[in-house]
C-alpha cells in the first residue's frame, strides 16, 4: 500500500535560517503530492502541492519538487520567519480517489 | 464565507457508549472526507463520500464506525460500543468537484473515551 515518511521533528531553526523537511512515499499508482501546514490552535491548510514528476508546488515562499526518481517530495524555504512555526504534513493522494496518505508530521518552531 | 464546521469540538464519553460527530461541509462541496488523528501522528483516513454515497470507506477499522450523508452535504460519524483506542480527534474535510483536489479541513473533534 501507499505510504509517506516524513523526517522527524521537532526541527528549531532561527529566523531567517534555511528550512528542509524531508519526505519520502511509496505509491502503487502515480499520486500527486502535498504539504498541509497546521498553525497552532487553526486546522489543516493546503499549503502547496505538485500533481506530476518534476512538478514544483509553491506558496509562501515555500516549494517543494516532485522526485519520481528518488520518491521524495522534499519542503524548503529559503528563509524561515516566527510566522512559519507550525507542523507541516506531507501527503499523497490520487485524482479519482478519495483516500489522502498522510505522514506523521513534523514540527517547526522558528525563534527570533 | 463559511469553513468546515464540526460538532462538537470535544466529546467526552464512557467506554462502551454510542456517539455522533456532525461535519457540515462547504456549502456546494460534494466530496466529504473523515479521518482520524492520533497523537503525534498524521491524518488517517476513514471514509470518503462523493455525493451521498460513501465512494470509498476502506479506512473504517471495524464495523463500529459508521458513516451517513443522506442529502449529500451534513455528515455523521457515528461510533458504537465506543472503547478507549477510538479516542482521538476526528477530522472532516470537503473539496469541490472530484477527489484528489483541494481538501479543506474542519477544527476537529476530539474524542475522548473514558
Amino acid at each position: 500500500g501507499d505510504s509517506v515518511t516524513q523526517m522527524e521533528g521537532p526541527v528549531t531553526l532561527s529566523e531567517e535560517a534555511f528550512l528542509t523537511i524531508n519526505c519520502t512515499y511509496t505509491a502503487t499508482g502515480y499520486p500527486s503530492l502535498f504539504w498541509y501546514v497546521q498553525y497552532p490552535g487553526e486546522g489543516l491548510q493546503l499549503l502547496l502541492k505538485a500533481t506530476k514528476a518534476d512538478d514544483k508546488g509553491s506558496n509562501k515562499g515555500f516549494e517543494a519538487t516532485y522526485r519520481k526518481e528518488t520518491t521524495s517530495f522534499h519542503l524548503e524555504k529559503g528563509s524561515v520567519q516566527v510566522s512559519d512555526s507550525a507542523v507541516y504534513f506531507c501527503a499523497l493522494g490520487y485524482t479519482n480517489a478519495g483516500k489522502s496518505t498522510f505522514g506523521d508530521g513534523t514540527t517547526l518552531t522558528v525563534k527570533p | 464565507g463559511a469553513g468546515v464546521s464540526q460538532t462538537p469540538s470535544n466529546k467526552v464519553t464512557e467506554k462502551g457508549k454510542y456517539v455522533e460527530l456532525r461535519c457540515d461541509p462547504i456549502s456546494g462541496h460534494t466530496a466529504l472526507y473523515w479521518y482520524r488523528q492520533s497523537l503525534g501522528q498524521g491524518p488517517e483516513f476513514l471514509i470518503y463520500f462523493q455525493g451521498t454515497g460513501a465512494a470509498d470507506d476502506s479506512g473504517l477499522p471495524n464495523d463500529r464506525f459508521f458513516a451517513v450523508r443522506p442529502e449529500g452535504s451534513v455528515s455523521t460519524l457515528k461510533i458504537q460500543r465506543t472503547e478507549r483506542g477510538d479516542s482521538a480527534v476526528y477530522l472532516c474535510a470537503s473539496s469541490s468537484g472530484l477527489a484528489g483536489g483541494k481538501q479543506y479541513f474542519g477544527p476537529g473533534t476530539r474524542l475522548t473515551v473514558t
